[in-house]
C-alpha cells in the first residue's frame, strides 16, 4: 500500500525558515516524480512544487520560485521543501504527492506563517 | 502558464440529479487532465485520469470527457455522499502543473 507521510509543519514567524518532508512506502520511490500542493485554509489547490524522479528535472510556481527548493533522497525514500523567507500568504496545509498517475496523496501538514 | 477556468463556482442540485462541471484550458492540453473529489479535512481523491479514465474503485456514476481544451465532469446521478469539492487539474507539462478553481457542490 502507498503510503506518503508529510511532516515539518508549524507555526513560524514571517521572515523565518520551516523544512517539509514527505516520507515515502509503498512503492519503487526512484521511480515516480514527486510534488507538493499546498491549499491555504477555506481556499483551492494550488501546485507548489515538483521534482523528476532523478532530481534533474524542477519546477515551482511562480509564487514560491526563488524562496522555496524542492529536493529528494531517493536512498532514504524522502521528499523536501526547503521554504525560506515565509509570508503570510504561504500559510495552507502542504500536501506532497506521488507523480505519474497522482493517487496517491499524504494527509497533509499545515504550516502557519505568523507573528 | 495554462490557466484552467473551471465552472461554476458552486452548484446546488438534488439527490439523483445529472452534474456537470466544466474545465477550459487556456491552450491545447490534449488529454492531460484529471478530476479530483475533495471533502473537509481530506486530501483530494483522484477521480478520472487522462480526462476520461475512472480511477479504480472510483463508481461508474462518475465520468468525464473532453480533450484539446474543453473538458467536462459528470455525475449522472448524485448521491448525499457526492457531496464536497470538485476540481480539475492539468498536466501537459509534469513541472508546470494548474488546478481549477474548485466547485463546491452541496445538496438542495
Amino acid at each position: 500500500e502507498v503510503q506518503l507521510v508529510e511532516s515539518g509543519g508549524g507555526l513560524v514567524q514571517p521572515g523565518r525558515s520551516l523544512r517539509l518532508s514527505c516520507a515515502a512506502s509503498g512503492f519503487n520511490f526512484d521511480d515516480y516524480a514527486m510534488h507538493w500542493v499546498r491549499q491555504a485554509p477555506g481556499k483551492g489547490l494550488e501546485w507548489v512544487s515538483g521534482i523528476s524522479w532523478n532530481s534533474n528535472s524542477i519546477g515551482y510556481a511562480d509564487s514560491v520560485k526563488g524562496r522555496f527548493t524542492i529536493s529528494r533522497d531517493n536512498a532514504k525514500n524522502s521528499l523536501y521543501l526547503q521554504m525560506n523567507s515565509l509570508r503570510a500568504e504561504d500559510t495552507a496545509f502542504y500536501y506532497c504527492a506521488k507523480g505519474d498517475g497522482w493517487a496517491n496523496w499524504g494527509q497533509g501538514t499545515l504550516v502557519t506563517v505568523s507573528s | 502558464d495554462i490557466q484552467m477556468t473551471q465552472s461554476p463556482s458552486s452548484l446546488s442540485a438534488s439527490v439523483g440529479d445529472r452534474v456537470t462541471i466544466t474545465c477550459q484550458a487556456s491552450q491545447d492540453i490534449a488529454n492531460y487532465l484529471n478530476w479530483y473529489q475533495q471533502k473537509p479535512g481530506r486530501a483530494p481523491k483522484l477521480l478520472i485520469y487522462d480526462a476520461s479514465n475512472l480511477d479504480t474503485g472510483v463508481p461508474s456514476r462518475f465520468s468525464g470527457s473532453g480533450s484539446g481544451t474543453d473538458f467536462t465532469f459528470t455525475i449522472s446521478s448524485l448521491q448525499p455522499e457526492d457531496i464536497a469539492t470538485y476540481y480539475c487539474q492539468q498536466y501537459d507539462n509534469f513541472l508546470l502543473i494548474t488546478f481549477g478553481q474548485g466547485t463546491r457542490l452541496e445538496i438542495k
